[in-house]
């Protein structure tokens, strides 16, 4: 069974310049949750998607933003970077519910701004 | 408002030794689930192991156990027999009543030395 797949794994932009990131969940897999990952602020929420609806959202500015497609493939996009979006960007998909699942992380996304 | 507190910033243990990670908890969700996750340096999280608010007994995979004390809010990790394979981070997570989000600590750095 394949895992968490995320695409690319090494990116380096300069500010100003957006980006988007992909995520392909396990199969079956339709909750798909983002992370951002930095050494200042650790391990905060995105964003989660379920059935190609934002379902829940963390405190973070318009310039990131989402999205899920039918066959539960998520992208992230952020837009107008900055120094501070240099980060490790996390994918975690989960079957539908109960609330119990275990969360199954992808190997993430570095993403460098320059 | 979910909190993780994990007090320890890096931990180290001789190979082959147990060894205990300590997590705390603040949340006024009645029902919720604690989770460890495992961050080895190529940054996929890996999951270890669950509990529930209402599992009477404290969880428990292979060499990981989790010691969950409800009244003291309180969900450490004990890694028996440890191995040179172990170092990594170590993080605490809990979900509460958002379904599909995780609330994570700092995290701990596992070193164990032969």
């Amino acid at each position: 069974k394949a895992g968490v797949t995320q695409t690319p794994r090494y990116l380096i932009k300069t500010r100003g310049q957006q980006v988007t990131l992909s995520c392909s969940p396990i199969s079956g897999h339709r909750s798909v949750s983002w992370y951002q990952q930095t050494p200042g602020q650790g391990l905060q929420f995105l964003f989660e998607y379920f059935s190609e609806t934002q379902r829940n959202k963390g405190n973070f500015p318009g310039r990131f933003s989402g999205r899920q497609f039918s066959n539960s493939r998520s992208e992230m996009n952020v837009s107008t970077l900055e120094l501070g979006d240099s980060a490790l960007y996390l994918c975690a998909t989960a079957p539908e519910n109960p609330w119990a699942n275990v969360l199954t992380f992808g190997a993430g996304s570095r993403l460098t701004v320059l | 408002a979910q909190k993780i507190t994990q007090t320890q910033p890096g931990m180290f243990v001789q190979e082959k030794e147990a060894v205990t990670l300590d997590c705390t908890y603040d949340t006024s969700d009645p029902s919720y689930g604690l989770f460890w996750y495992k961050q080895p340096s190529s940054g996929e999280m890996i999951f270890l192991i669950y509990q529930g608010s209402y599992d009477q007994q404290n969880a428990t995979e292979g060499r990981y156990s989790l010691n969950f004390q409800k009244a003291r809010k309180s969900a450490n990790l004990v890694i028996s027999a440890s191995q040179l394979g172990d170092s990594a981070m170590y993080f605490c997570a809990m979900r509460g009543s958002t379904l599909g989000r995780l609330y994570f600590g700092r995290g701990t750095q596992l070193t164990v030395w032969p």
